[in-house]
């Protein structure tokens, strides 16, 4: 099973501050692969990108993936009130797909 | 696009359950679906998908043999057999599309494994 490892575990920022997510592989994911979610208290997960780098329909440009092999990073450009939430890195190398624990973004 | 999950509540271990997802505005023929839970006030964890026909489906390790990933195209749906329920399987359960990069979900029901 690979096992991904989000960091940090928690993030306080400001709105307008840059954020950086991180998320990490046990075993190599190639080039493609990988997405991130976004999900807010009692609501179901929203996909934001897909296969490391492709934002998903309407979602902001103010979020953007990158990476490859097993380090990959989730970036928000500039924090808006609306993008505190918890979000989750998914891999579907393997026939066991996985998710990372998740990462808390808090208002500080 | 709309998914609806039924089937969940409360059983007690050792039990049975079935959930169904309901798809409309949706076809769902042509796609992957994917059953993906969520214990209370913890991650996401990918618990079985199928492909479009039906007969590729696949399983976390921790529910292959107790759980069962079913669909019926014709009926716009997808459903999910699940027996021999631990304290471990509470969770909510959701309805999502494609194997990977989810990018519709249901709203989720609750499965309470508990005596």
């Amino acid at each position: 099973e690979i096992v991904l490892t989000q960091s940090p575990g928690t993030l306080s920022l400001s709105p307008g501050e840059r954020a950086t997510l991180s998320c990490r592989a046990s075993q190599n994911l190639g080039g493609s692969s990988l997405a991130w979610y976004q999900q807010k208290p009692g609501q179901a997960p929203r996909l934001l990108v897909y296969n490391i780098s492709s934002r998903y329909t309407g979602i902001p440009d103010r979020f953007s993936g990158s990476g490859s092999g097993t380090d990959f990073t989730l970036t928000i450009s500039r924090l808006e009130p609306e993008d505190f939430a918890v979000y989750f890195c998914q891999q579907c190398v393997s026939s066991a797909i996985t998710f990372g624990q998740g990462t808390r973004l808090e208002i500080k | 696009v709309q998914l609806v999950e039924s089937g969940g509540g409360l059983v007690q271990p050792g039990g049975s359950l079935r959930l169904s997802c309901a798809a409309s505005r949706f076809a769902i023929g042509n796609y992957w679906m994917t059953w993906v839970r969520q214990a209370p006030g913890k991650g996401l964890e990918w618990v079985a998908s199928i492909n479009d026909i039906g007969s590729q489906k696949q399983y976390v390790d921790s529910v292959k043999g107790r759980f069962i990933v079913s669909r019926d195209n014709g009926k716009n749906s997808l459903f999910l057999q699940m027996s021999t329920l631990r304290a471990e399987d509470t969770a909510v359960y959701y309805c999502v599309t494609g194997r990977y990069s989810h990018g519709y979900w249901g709203q989720g029901t609750l499965v309470t494994v508990s005596s």
